[in-house]
């Protein structure tokens, strides 16, 4: 069962509080990507994994930072969350960068308060 | 500077009948161009996918159209029907860099009744 999995799926945080965002896939692939969903901006790549502690900035990595630690594994950190940062927060893989099919998770709703 | 524009935020199309959704592309290395559905609460989907050596791709009721020289390409979905009520974003990568997608800001199509 090809899945990406993301916890949790909805967070409500102050401003100033860290935020950990988590995400799995069961397809063994070795890129994995955080992207950021906001209305009349589509997806927006925050961070690419492409392997186990093998990270690279996206087009808007500032205010975050990631941890690949395990294969399967991709966690997106918030150090000291800002109200700009409320967004939808997605998880995605795939086996070869975005030239094959990515799979994305469900998507976290993060809202800073 | 947005790489991968997407013409239209919004799409109504007559059931049954074909709705077409417009993207364009700055960068020239781009050279696949997925098309992702999203529903709501979901995450986005594969859809249908060309590169940039065909000028048409086609699946089922949907087809991409592509215009390497304009930089430009279409989505048609075919007999609009009220499950194509979604989001469709147009994405762009290049192959040769195995490079992360380029989401353009997306169109949402819905379906009425005639």
């Amino acid at each position: 069962d090809m899945k990406v999995t993301q916890m949790p799926r909805y967070l409500i945080k102050r401003m100033g509080e860290n935020v950990l965002l988590e995400c799995g896939q069961d397809m063994s692939h070795e890129t994995m990507y955080w992207y950021r969903q906001d209305p009349g901006l589509g997806l927006q790549l925050i961070y690419i994994s492409y392997d186990v502690d093998s990270n690279s900035e996206g087009d808007i990595p500032k205010g975050y930072r990631v941890s690949r630690k395990k294969r399967e594994h991709f966690s997106l950190i918030l150090d000291s969350a800002k109200t700009n940062q409320t967004s939808v927060y997605f998880c995605a893989s795939s086996s070869t960068g975005g030239i094959t099919e990515v799979f994305f998770g469900k998507g976290t709703r993060l809202t800073v308060v | 500077q947005q790489q991968v524009r997407q013409s239209s935020q919004s799409l109504t199309v007559w059931e049954g009948e074909t709705a077409i959704l417009n993207c364009s592309y700055e960068n020239s290395a781009f050279d696949y161009f997925p098309w992702y559905q999203q529903f709501p609460g979901e995450g986005p989907a594969l859809l249908i996918a060309i590169r940039s050596v065909s000028d048409k791709k086609e699946d089922g009721r949907f087809t991409i159209f592509f215009n390497k020289r304009e930089k430009n390409l279409s989505l048609h979905i075919k007999d609009s029907q009220p499950g194509d009520s979604a989001t469709y974003f147009c994405a762009a990568s290049a192959w040769r860099f195995a490079s992360a997608l380029t989401f353009g800001s997306g169109t949402k199509v819905i379906p009425c009744l005639p």
